[in-house]
Order: C-alpha cells, then sequence, then structure tokens
C-alpha cells in the first residue's frame, strides 16, 4: 500500500476532448509528480509540483497543465486531446528531490 | 541528459532460477530507484539504492556509483514475479526520474 491514489482508473474519451485526472498523494509528501507511459515505454516525465507552485517541467505542450492543492493533492489536465495522447498516466508523491517517490495505480486513458 | 540502459530488455525463467537486471547511467546520479511494474500498470517500489547494497527477501541491489551501475538479483524467481522491471533515476539539480526502458521478465512455472 504506496498512500497514493489516482481516478479515474480507467477513461475513455474523444479526440478534441478536455480530461482532468485526480491523485492524492501519501500521507505527508508535499511533492506530487506526473508521469506520460505509453505502451512498451517507459514513463516520461511530465511535470512537478512542490508546495502547490510548478517545479519543472519536461518535453511536454502547454495543453498539459496541472494543479496542486493545500493539501497537496494533485491534476493534471489535459486539453484538445489527441491520440497520442492514449497512455498510462501515473502520478508519483515523495518529500522532495533526491528522495524515495512512490507511485499511483495510474489512469489509463484512451482516445477515440 | 543523462541516459539511462538497461539490460537485458527481454528475459525468461523457469520457476526458481536466480537472475540479474543490469541498468547503466552516464551521469553521476543523487537518486536511483528500482521498480516492478505489475500487469496492471502499479510501479512497485523495490529499492531506493543510490549507492551500496540492500536486500529484500528474495531480491537484492547493487549500486556502484563510481562506475554508474546498478544490478538488481533476484533469486528463486517464482511467476508473481514476472512483469517489467525498471530502473530510473536522478541527477543533479534536477527534479524529475529518468527511467530506463526497463527490463520484461516471464517467469514460467
Amino acid at each position: 500500500e504506496t498512500g497514493v491514489t489516482q481516478s479515474p482508473t480507467h477513461l475513455i474519451k474523444t479526440r478534441g476532448q478536455q480530461v482532468t485526472l485526480r491523485c492524492s498523494s501519501q500521507s505527508g509528501h508535499n511533492t506530487v509528480s506526473w508521469y506520460q507511459q505509453a505502451l512498451g515505454q517507459g514513463p516520461q516525465f511530465i511535470f512537478q509540483y512542490y508546495r502547490e507552485e510548478e517545479n519543472g517541467r519536461g518535453n511536454f505542450p502547454p495543453r498539459f497543465s496541472g494543479l496542486q492543492f493545500p493539501n497537496y493533492s494533485s491534476e493534471l489536465n489535459v486539453n484538445a486531446l489527441e491520440l497520442d495522447d492514449s497512455a498510462l498516466y501515473l502520478c508519483a508523491s515523495s518529500l522532495g528531490q533526491g528522495i524515495s517517490a512512490f507511485f499511483g495505480q495510474g489512469t489509463r486513458l484512451t482516445v477515440v | 541528459g543523462i541516459q539511462v540502459e538497461q539490460s537485458p530488455p527481454d528475459l525468461i525463467l523457469q520457476e526458481g532460477a536466480n537472475s540479474t537486471l543490469r541498468c547503466n547511467f552516464s551521469d553521476s546520479v543523487n537518486n536511483l530507484q528500482w521498480f516492478h511494474q505489475n500487469p496492471w500498470g502499479q510501479l512497485i517500489n523495490l529499492f531506493y539504492i543510490p549507492s551500496g547494497t540492500k536486500q529484500n527477501g528474495r531480491l537484492s541491489a547493487t549500486t556502484v556509483a563510481t562506475e554508474r551501475y546498478s544490478l538488481l538479483y533476484i533469486s528463486s524467481s517464482q511467476t508473481t514475479d514476472s512483469g517489467v522491471y525498471f530502473c530510473a533515476v536522478e541527477a543533479g539539480s534536477s527534479y524529475k526520474l529518468i527511467f530506463g526502458s526497463g527490463t520484461r521478465l516471464l517467469v514460467r512455472p
């Protein structure tokens, strides 16, 4: 039991739509990161939030955006969905840099 | 940026066999983790091991930071060990985990 929970677990959306994915971090963890994992590949870093501020961003377009709330839970929003956005989206929480990160079970997004 | 390479890409074992998975990285790191991804997609933490050796039951890991590699040992493998094993590193002032491409393990009964 990692304590990191994500919702929903599965989602099907139509191209052009918008989606919001949610993550509750492990108790006491102030840092949340989001990753995208395409089929057959390793996870790719999207962005990280630390104490409600974006702390870094990977090579993803601006239609990928996020929020972190005062309780350190987080949302990932994706606008104008494209077919290539179909992937497993993983949320990880930690106490900061250089410290072990724990992952949720992921949200599997399918864009049709 | 830092490169992470894992080998072998695929591995098939008979139940009870031992195996060694390798992770090479191209620069010094301040975080290295091994994960097991189960068939449902969950990444399970195995080890946080930027240096040294750790053991947890049938699994153990060694990171030789000066030579930029880490090894994951699985002894007496079980069918439940099947899945994908990822090595991930965090380097320098970077705040993100960079994953290797994984080793896909299948343990046959």
